[in-house]
């Protein structure tokens, strides 16, 4: 069974950084490319960014919201995955969701598992 | 960035109804549109990829059309637990976006 669970939420101040973790189980975890999507209370879902596979290069997106301030990478060997987030405004509050991506041909991502979600409290 | 507008943003039907969510992309996406479902305080669960391919475990009762700018989903014959928030997904391009969400009522 695919599993991902996300960890490392909390309260912080604006400013500050975080670094959030997920860990996943249930599935070859190098092969699938890997998402942060996030919610922030009582909204819908925003997409925050994302890392391909080894296979297809490792790279990475992000969301306009988030870009020059937020990371993401992985450790296949650990089959986690990491979304570092510097400099935290108040707007980044949210459920963050951590989700396995399906390619098509490496070029085309949707999600096909995710997380329970850990709750970013920026205040 | 490429805008997707789901309609209506909630509605209301009877159990038994037939139901259709509309989600319209600001440009030409072919058919990479996904549906997820979320029930509150869950994460999101597949449906539908591929504007019309159904996922393994989801109930027939669910289908997808649509290609280029206009989607639907259809719930065929509305049951008590579909009564959560569904959305769109576009995965043509990044970035990624997704609709603003549907919440399906029981009347």
């Amino acid at each position: 069974e695919v599993q991902l669970v996300e960890s490392g939420g909390g309260l912080v101040q604006p400013g500050r950084s975080l670094r959030l973790s997920c860990t996943a189980s249930g599935f070859t975890f190098g092969d699938y490319g890997l998402g942060w999507v996030r919610q922030a209370p009582g909204k819908g879902l925003e997409w925050v960014g994302f890392i391909r596979s080894k296979g297809y290069g490792g790279t990475t997106e992000y969301a306009a919201s988030v870009e020059g301030r937020f990371t993401v990478s992985r450790d296949d060997s650990q089959s986690i995955a990491y979304l570092q987030m510097n400099s935290l405004r108040t707007e980044d509050t949210a459920v963050y969701h951590c989700s396995r991506g399906r390619t098509f041909r490496g070029v085309k991502y949707w999600f096909d598992s995710w997380g329970q979600g850990t709750l970013v409290t920026v205040s | 960035a490429i805008q997707l507008t789901q309609s209506p943003s909630s509605l209301s039907a009877s159990v038994g109804d037939r139901v259709t969510i509309t989600c319209r992309a600001s440009q030409g996406i072919s058919s990479a549109l996904a549906w997820y479902q979320q029930k509150p305080g869950r994460a999101p669960n597949l449906l539908i990829s591929d504007a019309s391919s159904l996922e393994s475990g989801v109930p027939s009762r669910f289908s997808g059309s649509g290609s280029g700018t206009d989607f639907t989903l259809t719930i065929s014959s509305l049951q008590p637990e579909d009564s959560v928030t569904y959305y769109c997904q576009q995965f043509n391009s990044f970035p990624l976006t997704f609709g603003g969400g549907t919440k399906v009522e029981i009347k």
